[in-house]
């Protein structure tokens, strides 16, 4: 079984500034992906960043950069320069490819709030 | 607009009534996937097709619960005797043929039972 655990229910980050959203998983496959994904308040799921489990080097996808960490499990996002439009729930999420694995499984989401 | 489509984009319906939404995939997609989303959680898996077939139901996917996809392009989710409880979002997402690509999402449909 898979899981994703997300500590931070809701993060404020002033205008500008760089923000770490935390990721933790749990999974016995060998291969596997983690994803992060935005969510506004319009409802849609927009796909951020991927970082494989077998990259060495983190993911990077403009503003957003993906601190991965296998020994301790931990894929956490970076947002850099934080921007008003930023604000939105975002959620982490992984999929493997063994067994019956196709699905994303996702966390509960970090509410991420841009003060002004 | 070539993303993925979900229609009706919101319904509300009387507890004992009968559902059905459709999605839409990315043309090119194979993979077409439908998760549950309530108030304040992440989406939850339903069930999963790769082209015709439905390969894989969540145990969240009750008897009430039935997807189709016949000729391996749109996709429908149908809910039978609709409770309560099945009020949440309903999110569809399709992928290509290709491990561990991500999953590109449509709108949704937000479900209200009354």
């Amino acid at each position: 079984a898979q899981k994703i655990t997300q500590t931070q229910p809701g993060m404020f980050v002033q205008e500008k500034e760089a923000v770490t959203l935390d990721c933790t998983y749990d999974t016995s496959d060998q291969s596997y992906g983690l994803f992060w994904y935005k969510q506004p308040s319009s409802g849609e799921m927009i796909f951020l960043i991927y970082q494989g489990s077998y990259d060495e080097q983190n993911a990077t996808e403009g503003r957003y950069s993906l601190n991965f960490q296998k020994a301790r499990k931990s894929a956490n996002l970076v947002i850099s320069a934080s921007q008003l439009g930023d604000s939105a729930m975002y959620f982490c999420a992984m999929r493997g490819i063994s067994g019956s694995a196709r699905q994303l499984t996702f966390g509960s989401g970090t509410q991420l709030t841009v003060l002004p | 607009d070539t993303g993925v489509s979900q229609d009706p984009r919101h319904k509300i319906t009387k507890r004992g009534q009968n559902v059905t939404f459709r999605c839409d995939p990315i043309s090119e997609h194979n993979r077409l996937y439908w998760y549950r989303q309530t108030l304040g959680q992440g989406p939850e898996f339903l069930t999963y097709f790769q082209n015709e077939a439905q390969l894989e139901k969540s145990r969240l996917l009750s008897d009430r619960f039935s997807a189709e996809r016949p000729k391996g392009s749109f996709s429908t989710l149908e809910i039978q005797r609709t409770e309560q409880g099945d009020s949440a979002m309903y999110l569809c997402a399709s992928s290509p043929g290709l491990s561990l690509n991500e999953q590109f999402f449509g709108p949704g449909t937000r479900l209200t039972v009354l």
